[in-house]
């Protein structure tokens, strides 16, 4: 079974200034780890994976995560936040071995972007 | 192309009352999930359908929670009675199976119940 934290609860910024929201997984196999944002009454839209290969990856709206094997952490960052980024951020972690991929969610970071 | 369809968007029932939530899933997307989102928390699985079978109904609570998926398409998950501790957003997602299957799963706009 593998398992999420997001060590914070909400991150307030100011516009144009970087973000960093953390997050740390457990998991005994091999992972594949995500990124979903959700706006206000909406559903979950993913922002980037980690599947296999480099360790930066990129996804969209200018939002960047590294996977730390031995840190077991998977931060997303981006180095200018815009207003409309404001929303709830949730990483996820799934075993990546066979093909029934049951994701867990962290229990998200809401971030406040501030004029 | 289509994304995953939910219906209703919002419901607000009293406790007791019975509710009942659809989804279709992309087409061609031979998973389906059930996933329940309470305030402030991330979504937890309720059940997931290989095609009409539900492989992983582990957290589904079946005393009051059913789903069904009949042809392998259009899902339905069915709450009766309501309690007021079932108060949350209901998330459908599916993805596809096999070899494109990379994990990611494409969600609705979710399902709000509000039980009085």
């Amino acid at each position: 079974a593998q398992s999420v934290t997001q060590l914070d609860s909400q991150v307030p910024v100011f516009e144009e200034a970087p973000v960093e929201l953390r997050c740390n997984y457990s998991s005994s196999v091999s992972v594949y780890l995500f990124w979903y944002v959700q706006y206000p009454n909406q559903g979950l839209q993913l922002l980037l994976k980690y599947l296999s290969g480099s360790t930066l990856v990129k996804g969209i709206n200018g939002f960047e995560a590294e996977f730390n094997k031995s840190q077991t952490s998977f931060h997303l960052r981006k180095p200018s936040v815009h207003i409309s980024d404001t929303a709830e951020y949730f990483c996820a972690v799934t075993s990546s071995g066979g093909s029934n991929y049951k994701l867990t969610f962290g229990k998200g970071t809401l971030l406040t972007v501030n004029p | 192309e289509a994304g995953v369809v939910q219906s209703p968007r919002y419901k607000i029932i009293e406790k007791k009352q019975p509710v009942a939530f659809w989804c279709n899933p992309i087409s061609g997307h031979n998973t389906l999930y059930w996933y329940r989102q309470n305030l402030g928390q991330g979504p937890e699985l309720l059940i997931r359908y290989e095609n009409e079978e539900a492989v992983d109904d582990s957290q589904l609570p079946k005393d009051r929670f059913s789903a069904e998926r009949l042809k392998g398409v259009d899902s339905t998950l069915k709450i009766q009675p309501a309690e007021l501790g079932d108060s949350a957003v209901y998330l459908c997602a599916s993805s596809p199976s096999g070899r494109t299957n990379t994990g990611e799963l494409f969600f609705g706009e979710g399902s709000r119940l509000t039980v009085l």
